[in-house]
C-alpha cells in the first residue's frame, strides 16, 4: 500500500526567500508525481507534473525534482511571495489511482 | 469554460436525509473521480470511473453509490446521511487511468450534516 509523507506539516518564512517541501512515497512502482496548489476553501490546482522517467520539472519559480528510486520528491520555490501561500500537496500516481500526502501549509510574510 | 464543474458548491441536510452531488467534466477524459477531503485536510480517494465503469471502489460505505451516465459526468449519491460524511468532496478528471495524465479537480462540494 502507497503512503506518501510531506515534511514539513507547515512552514512560515519571510518575503524573498528560497524554500524546499518535501514528499516521500514508500511504493517506487508510480507512473507520475503530481504537485498541486490549494487555497483555502478553493479546490485543487494543479502545478507540475513529474513523469516517473523524468527527474525533474520547472514552472516559472517553481521547480519539482523526482528520485523514483529513494521515494523522494521535493517541490523548490524560489524568491517567495505573499501570494504563494496555501497548502502544498503532492499525490503519487499509479495502479489506476492517486495517493495524496498530507500536505504542507505555507505562509509566506510580507 | 471550467474544466470539471460541481454542484452545488455548498450542501447543508440533517442527518438522515439522500443527497446527491453532480459532477461534469469538459476536458474529453475517459477517467472521473471522487474524493473526500476532511476536517483535517486529509484527501482520500473514494471512487473512479473509466468509460462509465467503476475501476477502484475504495472502503467506502455502501450508502455512497456513484453513478456515471456518460463519461462527461459522475454523480455521488448518498443515502441516510451521518455527521461524519460531513465534508469536502471533489471530484476531478484524468486522461487515460493516470499513466500519462494529469489529474484536474473541481472546486469541491462542502456537505455540512447537522
Amino acid at each position: 500500500k502507497q503512503e506518501v509523507t510531506q515534511i514539513p506539516a507547515a512552514l512560515s518564512v519571510p518575503e524573498g526567500e528560497n524554500l524546499v517541501l518535501n514528499c516521500s512515497f514508500t511504493d517506487s512502482a508510480i507512473y507520475n508525481l503530481q504537485w498541486f496548489r490549494q487555497d483555502p476553501g478553493k479546490g485543487l490546482t494543479s502545478l507540475l507534473l513529474i513523469q516517473s522517467s523524468q527527474r525533474e520539472q520547472t514552472s516559472g519559480r517553481l521547480n519539482a525534482s523526482l528520485d523514483k528510486s529513494s521515494g523522494r520528491s521535493t517541490l523548490y520555490i524560489a524568491a517567495s511571495q505573499p501570494g504563494d501561500s496555501a497548502t502544498y500537496l503532492c499525490a503519487v500516481n499509479g495502479a489506476g489511482k492517486s495517493t495524496f500526502g498530507d500536505g504542507t501549509t505555507l505562509t509566506v510574510k510580507p | 469554460d471550467t474544466a470539471v464543474s460541481q454542484t452545488p458548491k455548498y450542501l447543508v441536510t440533517q442527518m438522515g436525509n439522500d443527497k446527491s452531488i453532480k459532477c461534469e467534466q469538459n476536458l474529453g477524459h475517459d477517467t472521473m473521480y471522487w474524493y473526500k477531503q476532511d476536517s483535517k485536510k486529509f484527501l482520500k480517494i473514494m471512487f473512479s470511473y473509466n468509460n462509465k465503469e467503476l475501476i477502484i471502489n475504495e472502503t467506502v460505505p455502501n450508502r455512497f453509490s456513484p453513478k456515471s451516465p456518460d463519461k462527461a459526468h459522475l454523480n455521488l449519491h448518498i443515502n441516510s446521511l451521518e455527521l461524519g460524511d460531513s465534508a469536502v468532496y471533489f471530484c476531478a478528471s484524468s486522461s487515460r487511468d493516470l499513466t500519462t495524465g494529469e489529474l484536474f479537480f473541481g472546486e469541491g462540494s462542502r456537505l455540512t450534516v447537522l
